[in-house]
C-alpha cells in the first residue's frame, strides 16, 4: 500500500527565515511525486511534478528536490502570502488510472 | 483558477438524505477524479473516469456513486447520508498524457 508521511505537521517561521518541509513515501513504483498548496476552505492549487530522484524544480521562493525515498520543499525568505497548507501526493506505477495518495500536509504560518 | 468548476459551494442536507455534486472539468481534460477532504482523514481518493468510463476506484462507499456524461462533465450521487460524510468533496481533472491533477475550489457538505 503506498504511502506518504509529512513532516512537521505545522510550521511558524518568521518572514524572511528559510526552512524545509519533508514527505517521505513509501510506493511500488514511482510514477511521479506531487505538490499542492491549499489555502483554508480552497481546493489544492498544483505546484510541482518530480519524476526521478535527483530532480529539482523552482518556482519563485520555492524550490522541490526528490530522492529515492523522499522529497522536500525548501522555502527561500518566505513572506506571509506563502502561509499555506503544502500537500505532498505519491502517483505509483501500477495504478490503473492516475489516483493520488496524500499525506497529512505541513500547514505553513510566517509572521511578519 | 484553476478551470475545473464545482457546483454548489456548500450543500447543508439532513441524515439519510441523498445529494448530488456536480464538477465540470478544465476544458479538453477528458479524466475528472473525485476525493474527499475530511479533517480526520485527509485528502483520499474516490473515484475516476476517462471519457465516460471507470478507471479507477479508492475508498468509495457503496453509498456514494458517480457517472461522466458525454460532455465530460461529472456527477458525484451521495446518499443515506450520515453524519460522518460531512466534508469537503473535490473534483480534479488532468490532461490527456499528463500527470498532475488540477481541482476544483469544492464543495462543502455539512449534514446535519
Amino acid at each position: 500500500e503506498d504511502q506518504v508521511t509529512q513532516s512537521p505537521e505545522a510550521l511558524r517561521l518568521q518572514e524572511g527565515e528559510s526552512s524545509s518541509l519533508n514527505c517521505s513515501y513509501t510506493v511500488s513504483g514511482l510514477r511521479g511525486l506531487f505538490w499542492y498548496r491549499q489555502d483554508p476552505g480552497k481546493g489544492p492549487e498544483f505546484l510541482f511534478t518530480l519524476y526521478s530522484a535527483g530532480e529539482e524544480k523552482e518556482k519563485e521562493r520555492l524550490k522541490a528536490t526528490l530522492t529515492k525515498k523522499e522529497s522536500f520543499l525548501h522555502i527561500t525568505a518566505p513572506k506571509p502570502e506563502d502561509s499555506a497548507t503544502y500537500l505532498c501526493a505519491v502517483q505509483a506505477i501500477d495504478n490503473a488510472g492516475n489516483m493520488l495518495t496524500f499525506g497529512g500536509g505541513t500547514r505553513l504560518m510566517v509572521k511578519p | 483558477d484553476s478551470g475545473v468548476t464545482q457546483t454548489p459551494k456548500h450543500l447543508i442536507t439532513a441524515t439519510g438524505q441523498r445529494v448530488t455534486l456536480r464538477c465540470s472539468p478544465r476544458s479538453g481534460d477528458l479524466s475528472v477524479y473525485w476525493y474527499q477532504q475530511s479533517l480526520d482523514q485527509g485528502l483520499q481518493f474516490l473515484i475516476q473516469y476517462y471519457n465516460g468510463e471507470e478507471r479507477a476506484k479508492g475508498n468509495i462507499l457503496e453509498r456514494f456513486s458517480a457517472q461522466q456524461f458525454p460532455d465530460l462533465h461529472s456527477e458525484l450521487n451521495l446518499s443515506s447520508l450520515e453524519l460522518g460524510d460531512s466534508a469537503l468533496y473535490f473534483c480534479a481533472s488532468s490532461p490527456q498524457g499528463r500527470t498532475e491533477a488540477f481541482f476544483g475550489q469544492g464543495t462543502r457538505l455539512t449534514v446535519v
